[in-house]
């Protein structure tokens, strides 16, 4: 089975500060990790996915996350934080042999606050 | 592409009464996915179809929840009859199975506010 953790419920930045939105994940083979925002009242978003290549992702909004196997990680990281990133954010993992496009297993979310 | 539309935004009934959340996915897209989301369990994959086929459907609570898809353009989860704790938001979204950069990519959208009273 797939999991994912998201281990902060809330980060907290200050505008300008850089930040970091963790997340691990357990699968069998090859991930295909994705982060995901969610903004109030609003369906969610994609930022960026890994699926191979390097292990440094580059995704919308100025967003990048790095790929850890060895750490089964995948952290969301940002250099400048906005205020308008303030947001809820998803991360979210699936195999490779479940098919093309199926299911993708989320984790719980973490609010990220920034202010200024 | 207008992206993926569901109706209504919002919904308020009473308990025992019949709920119908609709979605239209992004054309071309022949994976579709029905999502709830709640305080208290999160982000639960409800249904998911293949070409309008349902796929796998063990995230649907109980009975009382269907989904269909009668077309590639169209699908429909229904509630009967509604319970108070089914009040969430539900999410539909679309993948496409092919697409250099948009393979694996599910596109959400807006929701479906249910409140059963």
């Amino acid at each position: 089975a797939q999991s994912v953790a998201q281990p902060e419920d809330q980060v907290n930045v200050a505008e300008g500060n850089p930040l970091t939105v963790k997340c691990t994940y357990s699968v069998s083979g090859n991930p295909y990790l994705f982060w995901y925002v969610q903004y109030p009242n609003r369906g969610l978003q994609f930022l960026l996915k890994y699926i191979t290549g390097d292990n440094l992702v580059k995704g919308s909004y100025g967003f990048e996350a790095e790929f850890n196997k060895s750490q089964t990680s995948f952290h969301l990281k940002k250099p400048s934080a906005l205020v308008s990133d303030s947001a809820l954010y998803f991360c979210a993992v699936r195999g490779p042999s479940a098919g093309t496009a199926s299911k993708l297993t989320f984790g719980t979310g973490t609010r990220l606050q920034v202010t200024l | 592409d207008a992206g993926v539309i569901q109706s209504p935004r919002h919904e308020v009934t009473e308990m025992g009464q019949e709920v119908t959340l609709r979605c239209k996915p992004i054309s071309g897209h022949d994976y579709l996915f029905w999502y709830r989301q709640t305080m208290m369990r999160g982000l639960e994959l409800l249904i998911y179809f293949n070409n309008n086929v349902p796929i796998d459907d063990s995230g649907m609570p109980e009975d009382r929840f269907s989904a269909k898809m009668p077309n590639a353009s169209f699908s429909t989860l229904k509630i009967q009859p509604s319970e108070p704790r089914d009040s969430a938001v539900y999410f539909c979204a679309s993948s496409p199975s092919s697409g250099q950069g948009s393979k694996n990519i599910q596109y959400f959208g807006a929701g479906t506010r249910l409140s059963v009273l």
